[in-house]
C-alpha cells in the first residue's frame, strides 16, 4: 500500500498570501489529522477529520482550516499567512475509531517558509 | 499546548549502548505511544501501550508505564547509528485528543 502522500514538499510564501497544502492518506484510513511542527512549540495539533466530518480542533486561531473529501483526501488551508506560520505541516491518517485509540501513518510533511 | 514532557531533551551514545528516554504527562490517558522522526521527516509509529498495560516489547525496544506517577519510559538495547532520531512520546486523552511531547533527540555514535 502507498503511504501517506503530502504535497507540495517545499512551499514559499510571503506574509499575507495563503496557502493550501494537500494530503493523501493510506488507502482505507478515514481519519486524517493535520499537526504544525516548530522548533519553539514542537508538534501541535491543528484538527482531525473524519468522513467529511471535523471532528477534533486544537487551539489554533481561525486562519487554519481544512476539509476532507468524500474519498478522505484532505486539504489544509492557511490565510493571511504570518511570519510564525512558518513551519513543518504533517499529515497523519489512521484507519477509524478514535483518534486517540489509532496508531498514526505520518507523510514526510510539507516544509513552509513564510517570508 | 503539549501534554508530555520527555526526558532528557538530548543524548548522546555510543553504538551498542542501552538509551532510555522518559515520557511524564499530566492527564489521564487511553493510551500512550511512541513515534521517531528522523531529521525534518514524518513520523515513525514505534509502539503503543494502554493504559492498563504496564510493560510491552517490540524488537529491542522495551516500553513501561506507570499511570500513578504519569510517566513511561522508552528502552531502545543494543544501539545502533540508524536509531539516531527524535523520540516523541504521545498520549491519547479521553476526550480524543492527542498531544506529543517535545522529543529526546538521540544520537547514536558509531
Amino acid at each position: 500500500k502507498a503511504g501517506v502522500t503530502q504535497t507540495p514538499r517545499y512551499l514559499i510564501k510571503t506574509r499575507g498570501q495563503q496557502v493550501t497544502l494537500s494530503c493523501s492518506p493510506i488507502s482505507g484510513h478515514r481519519s486524517v489529522s493535520w499537526y504544525q511542527q516548530t522548533p519553539g512549540q514542537g508538534l501541535q495539533f491543528l484538527f482531525e477529520y473524519f468522513s467529511e466530518t471535523q471532528r477534533n480542533k486544537g487551539n489554533f486561531p481561525g486562519r487554519f482550516s481544512g476539509r476532507q473529501f468524500s474519498n478522505s483526501r484532505s486539504e489544509m488551508n492557511v490565510s493571511t499567512l504570518e511570519l510564525g506560520d512558518s513551519a513543518l505541516y504533517l499529515c497523519a491518517s489512521s484507519l477509524s475509531g478514535t483518534l486517540a485509540k489509532n496508531i498514526q501513518y505520518f507523510g514526510a510533511g510539507t516544509r513552509l517558509s513564510v517570508l | 499546548s503539549q501534554q508530555g514532557e520527555e526526558d532528557p531533551q538530548a543524548l548522546s551514545i555510543q553504538e551498542g549502548e542501552n538509551a532510555t528516554m522518559n515520557c511524564s504527562y499530566k492527564t489521564s490517558i487511553n493510551n500512550l505511544q511512541w513515534y521517531r522522526q528522523n531529521s525534518g521527516r514524518g513520523l515513525v509509529h514505534l509502539i503503543l501501550i494502554r493504559s492498563n498495560e504496564r510493560e510491552k516489547h517490540s524488537g529491542r525496544l522495551r516500553v513501561t508505564l506507570d499511570t500513578s506517577k504519569k510517566s513511561s519510559s522508552l528502552l531502545i538495547t543494543a544501539s545502533r547509528a540508524a536509531d539516531t532520531a527524535s523520540y516523541f512520546c504521545a498520549t491519547g486523552l479521553d476526550n480524543n485528543d492527542m498531544r506529543f511531547g517535545a522529543g529526546t533527540r538521540l544520537t547514536v555514535k558509531p
